[in-house]
This record gives C-alpha cells, sequence and structure tokens, in this order.
C-alpha cells in the first residue's frame, strides 16, 4: 500500500469555481503535510505546510488535514487560469512521499 | 536568494553509460534530497544528504549513488543506464532536512536513455 494515495484526475473547472483536491494516508503517526504545485517543465513549488490536524489559510488557498480519518484536502477559491497546474500531496517524515498528483485546468 | 539550481538541465545518455547530475543548494541549506519523476511512479525518494552524510536512502538499485561536498553542493551518479532510468531528476534542499523543514526543489534534470 502507498503511504500517499491521490486521485490523478484529470480535473477541469471553469474560472472562478472551488477547486477541491484530496489525498489519504496510511500511518496516523504522520504530523507534517504538505501541498506542492507543478507547472510543465518546472519542479514542484511549496504552497501550503500543515503540522497536525486543521485548517491553514493563504490567500486563494485552504489546507486542510483530518487526522481522524487521515485525510488532508486543498481548496482553491476563485480559481484562475493561472492555477492551471499539477497539485501534488506530500507527508513529510524526513523524507518526501508524494501522491500521483493531479492534474487542474482552469477554463477561462 | 537564488533557488536551488541543477545542471544540466537535459541529458541524453545511451543504455550502458553512466551519467552525474549536479545541484546547487539554497545558501545556508545543509539537507539535500533527490527525487526521481516519472509518468508511471511519480515522485520518488533517492536519497539524503546532511553535511556530507547520505542519512536516508530509498528503494533504488545500487547503480544510484550520490555525495555532498563541504559546501552542501550535491551530485548524484547513475551507472550502467538503463532504458527505464529515463525521468526528471529533482534536488531538493532545506535547512536541516528535518520533519518540521519546507523543502525547495529545483527544475530537475532532464534524463532519457536511448
Amino acid at each position: 500500500q502507498k503511504e500517499v494515495e491521490q486521485d490523478p484526475g484529470p480535473l477541469s473547472v471553469p474560472e472562478g469555481a472551488i477547486v477541491s483536491l484530496n489525498c489519504t494516508y496510511s500511518n496516523s503517526a504522520f504530523q507534517y503535510f504538505m501541498w506542492y504545485r507543478q507547472y510543465s517543465r518546472k519542479g514542484p513549488e511549496l504552497l501550503m505546510y500543515t503540522y497536525s490536524s486543521g485548517n491553514k489559510e493563504d490567500g486563494r488557498f485552504t489546507a486542510q488535514v483530518d487526522k481522524s480519518s487521515k485525510y488532508i484536502s486543498l481548496f482553491i477559491r476563485d480559481s484562475q487560469p493561472s492555477d492551471s497546474a499539477t497539485y501534488l500531496c506530500a507527508i513529510n517524515d524526513y523524507k518526501l512521499s508524494f501522491g500521483a498528483g493531479t492534474t487542474v485546468t482552469v477554463r477561462a | 536568494k537564488a533557488g536551488v539550481t541543477q545542471t544540466p538541465r537535459y541529458l541524453i545518455k545511451t543504455r550502458g553509460q553512466q551519467v552525474t547530475l549536479s545541484c546547487s543548494p539554497i545558501s545556508g541549506h545543509r539537507s539535500v534530497s533527490w527525487y526521481q519523476q516519472t509518468p508511471g511512479q511519480g515522485l520518488q525518494f533517492l536519497f539524503e544528504y546532511f553535511s556530507e552524510t547520505q542519512r536516508n536512502k530509498g528503494n533504488f538499485p545500487g547503480r544510484f549513488s550520490g555525495r555532498q561536498f563541504s559546501n552542501s553542493r550535491s551530485e548524484m551518479n547513475v551507472s550502467t543506464l538503463e532504458l527505464g532510468d529515463s525521468a526528471l531528476y529533482l534536488c531538493a534542499s532545506s535547512w536541516r532536512g528535518q520533519e518540521a523543514d519546507g523543502y525547495t526543489f529545483g527544475s530537475g534534470t532532464r534524463l532519457t536513455v536511448v
């Protein structure tokens, strides 16, 4: 079983919609959760970093961790065409274990 | 502040050859990790170096090796290349490589084995 599972999509939404991305993880001991964004031909870029359970908000982005269900989420409000990218969830356990990545397209 | 720099950006090699990739971390970062990204397997951890010592290793064959220099720059070597080694190789640096640290990635080296 992979440590982190993520639906690879793809996901296509109209501009202005809310994008909802989800991952599940296997080990309840994990404490540090990340979301990365990767544009084509670029390396992943750290978007959000959450410790333990709860919500974290940064502008249009909200990250949620539910440790009871081992579920992590990323929400993008008022999505823009520039948000079109692959979004990767990751667990930080002295190394990063990534989900498969979800490719998101925001249509103008 | 300069980001993580990886060279070269693109490489084409023949099966059986060996290759060396280079990574310069963000100034002050002492931990350097390497990842392989392929369409089939996604992003997979290769190894991590801290203060010139390999501290953590992923599940890759011994053909994949690395080292870190005293200035924290790191190199990764792949010997006896196979077609399946074609991938984007990414380097990430962090301050200490601890759980609480964020990792900054370079743009990667695209290796094609023919």
